[in-house]
């Protein structure tokens, strides 16, 4: 099946600094959403991209479906950014989604 | 308030011994899905409902069973728990699928 590896693993940040964080995935894919868990556990969607780019805020992502990776930028980081930053992906033909592994970021004040 | 919720949101059981955990949704939502988060793993998607009626599996169904009745509920099924059942579920829904998704507040379970 997919394969979705998200990089890095694990990231420390100041405060103010910028970052980003790469899902890259093995097939092709009809649908992708990066998600942020909070320290407390709660899951929020940031974007739904399966192609192109999109922003919101400080954060922004670009998606290059033809060579199966994408991207979450996120802009003078705040303590509030901590958290766990997963990708998914829907496998082309299929109504499933895969999660890659995630991002922990931690930013410090 | 738009929302999923789900009950319990902690649970310990025994092996063996059904339980049911509950979803809900107010947002009039089509597609509904139920996911494990295991440490080290992310999340994997269990079982997912089209709409009404129309249920299939995700990447890790064995042990689970779903139902969808109602649009706004999806309850899942653990019929005898094990031990590897211990984690962290979540339960989700969208307009449609592939729209956003909003998750619930997460089930913590664990089997003894």
């Amino acid at each position: 099946g997919i394969q979705v590896e998200q990089s890095p693993p694990d990231l420390i940040l100041q405060e103010g600094a910028n970052s980003t964080l790469r899902c890259n995935f093995s097939d092709s894919v009809n649908n992708l959403q990066w998600f942020h868990q909070n320290p407390w556990g709660q899951l929020i969607n940031l974007f739904y991209i399966p192609s192109g780019t999109k922003q919101n805020g400080r954060l922004s992502a670009t998606t290059v479906a033809t060579e199966r990776y994408s991207l979450l930028y996120i802009s003078s980081s705040q303590a509030t950014d901590s958290g766990v930053y997963f990708c998914a992906v829907v496998p082309s033909g299929t109504y499933k989604y895969i999660f890659g592994t995630g991002t922990r970021l931690k930013v410090l004040a | 308030e738009a929302q999923v919720t789900q009950n319990p949101r902690y649970l310990i059981t025994v092996t063996g011994k059904k339980l049911t955990v509950t979803c809900s949704q107010n947002m009039n939502h089509e597609y509904m899905s139920w996911y494990r988060q295991d440490p080290g793993l992310g999340l994997r998607q269990i079982y997912y409902s089209m709409n009404v009626e129309v249920t299939d599996k995700g990447d890790v169904p064995e042990g689970y069973k779903v139902s969808r009745k109602e649009k706004r509920n999806f309850p899942l099924i653990l019929e005898s728990p094990s031990p590897n059942q211990t984690s962290l579920y979540f339960c989700a829904s969208s307009l449609s699928f592939g729209h956003e998704q909003y998750f619930g507040p997460g089930t913590r379970l664990t089997v003894t």
